[in-house]
């Protein structure tokens, strides 16, 4: 199966910095690649789709980039409700796979 | 988008079946695709399997042989069974509904229920 890896695990960041968590798959996955947010006791939320496409109500500060192997998300300016647990996952083997997990904690 | 409400028993003994229903509102199920996710206490997330609206199944190669998918049309719940748990099971399942691209096929996991809590004894 395809491996996901994110870096950093965690990062403390304030509120207007800019932030990238970035994303690696054991092998190319093209841009099957999406991202997802989570804060404490909610089910995850879908950010981004296909590496870059931004789901529908989703804030224009977040955006994804990468192809291949390697992905971005970044977020351009921090702000209060952004502090949460992000995710990428691939949908391009049959078998999807997650990544462990970026924590933003507030600085 | 349709609201999704996982239920079933909070706790399952070690070695039992844990079974889980998802009940869909606000639309058919008939045309969704369907996942199911789990994610244990204070972990990351690990995906199940998929359920295509054909009835055909992905599962996850861990858990293959012991998980199975089922839809019941009448009532619009999609449910997910899983053998012989242990403690390494409990966790918070999610059924979700699954996007498409452009062409048809399984995207992402756009709609996501609140989840439940499972707990295995022993």
């Amino acid at each position: 199966d395809i491996q996901m890896t994110q870096s950093p695990s965690s990062l403390s960041a304030s509120v207007g910095d800019r932030v990238t968590i970035t994303c690696r798959a054991s092998q190319s996955i093209s841009r099957f690649l999406n991202w997802y947010q989570q804060k404490p006791g909610d089910a995850p939320k879908l950010l981004i789709y296909t590496a870059s496409n931004l789901q529908s109500g989703v804030p224009s500060r977040f955006s994804g980039s990468g192809s291949g192997t390697d992905f971005t998300l970044t977020i351009s300016s921090l702000q209060p409700e952004d502090f949460a647990t992000y995710y990428c996952q691939q949908s391009s083997s049959i078998w999807w796979t997650f990544g462990q997990g970026t924590k933003v904690e507030i600085k | 988008q349709v609201q999704l409400q996982e239920s079933g028993p909070g706790l399952v003994k070690s070695s039992e079946t844990l079974s889980l229903t998802c009940t869909v509102s606000g639309g058919s199920i008939r045309n969704y695709y369907w996942s199911w996710i789990r994610q244990p206490p204070g972990k990351g997330l690990e995906w199940i399997g998929n359920m295509y609206n054909t009835g055909s199944t992905n599962y996850n190669p861990a858990l293959k042989t012991r998980v199975t998918f089922s839809v019941d049309t009448s009532k619009n719940q999609v449910s997910l069974k899983l053998n012989s748990v242990t403690a390494a099971d409990t966790a918070v399942y999610y059924c979700a509904t699954v996007g498409r691209d452009a062409y048809g096929e399984a995207s992402n996991i756009d709609n996501w229920g609140q989840g439940t809590l499972v707990t295995v004894s022993s």
